[in-house]
């Protein structure tokens, strides 16, 4: 079982630049997350999908977007690159109810802008 | 808002004594918290949770931790440290907002186990 797969693994941009940041899940999951994680700081959330076709912002959006393509992806763009925006980068995906709280995570995106 | 605090963003204890990793959190409603442990360059994975039935919740690899309403508290322990226990640990509650729910995660403590 592959469970929640994040491409690229590694990427550097340069201010500026734009990339997206794939992730698609093969469990069946209605909500996908994408956090980011920086060293003293925890995961922050920059958006979630509680269900395909919905969309809504976390903690930490701005410079970023959203798309979930359908129930098994969902992907994060970064429409011009800044500094503040290195970082590794998380998506999770989860089944509330019965399994409340277990989020799925994949090995995460690490992402360096110069 | 829900928020928790992770009291110490980095622990050192010795092999085969007491792990404390300790979790405050904030919350207008009855919280549902949980602890994840993320090895080194992997993603998070569920250690345990409360989500309102037994105070004293056991999870994998030895690891519990006790709901504690009074201290606004959700401790995590373990007997007995291993080697393989090093990693970091994350305490996150859920906002409870069903159908629609999200975790806030803590800032982390990165556990370090001395031979």
């Amino acid at each position: 079982n592959a469970g929640v797969t994040q491409t690229p693994k590694f990427q550097v941009l340069k201010t500026g630049q734009s990339m997206t940041l794939q992730c698609a899940q093969d469990m069946n999951h209605n909500s996908m997350y994408w956090y980011r994680q920086d060293p003293g700081m925890g995961l922050r959330l920059i958006y979630y999908s509680a269900s395909e076709g919905t969309t809504d912002k976390g903690e930490v959006p701005n410079g970023y977007n959203v798309s979930r393509l359908n129930k098994r992806e969902f992907s994060l763009r970064l429409e011009s690159a800044a500094p503040s925006q290195t970082s590794v980068y998380f998506c999770a995906s989860s089944v509330w109810g019965l399994n409340t709280g277990e989020l799925f995570f994949g090995e995460g995106s690490r992402l360096t802008v110069l | 808002a829900q928020s928790v605090t992770q009291l110490g963003s980095h622990v050192s204890v010795s092999e085969g004594a007491l792990v404390l990793l300790r979790c405050n959190y904030s919350s207008s409603v009855p919280p549902y918290l949980f602890w994840y442990v993320q090895y080194p360059n992997q993603g998070l994975q569920l250690l345990l949770k409360y989500t309102s039935a037994a105070t004293l919740v056991k999870g994998i690899n030895g690891f519990e931790a006790e709901f504690k309403k009074s201290e606004t508290s959700f401790h995590l322990t373990k007997p007995s440290a291993h080697m393989s226990d090093a990693a970091e640990y994350f305490c996150a509650v859920s906002d409870r907002n069903f159908g629609n729910e999200k975790l806030t995660f803590g800032t982390g403590t990165r556990l370090t186990i001395i031979p």
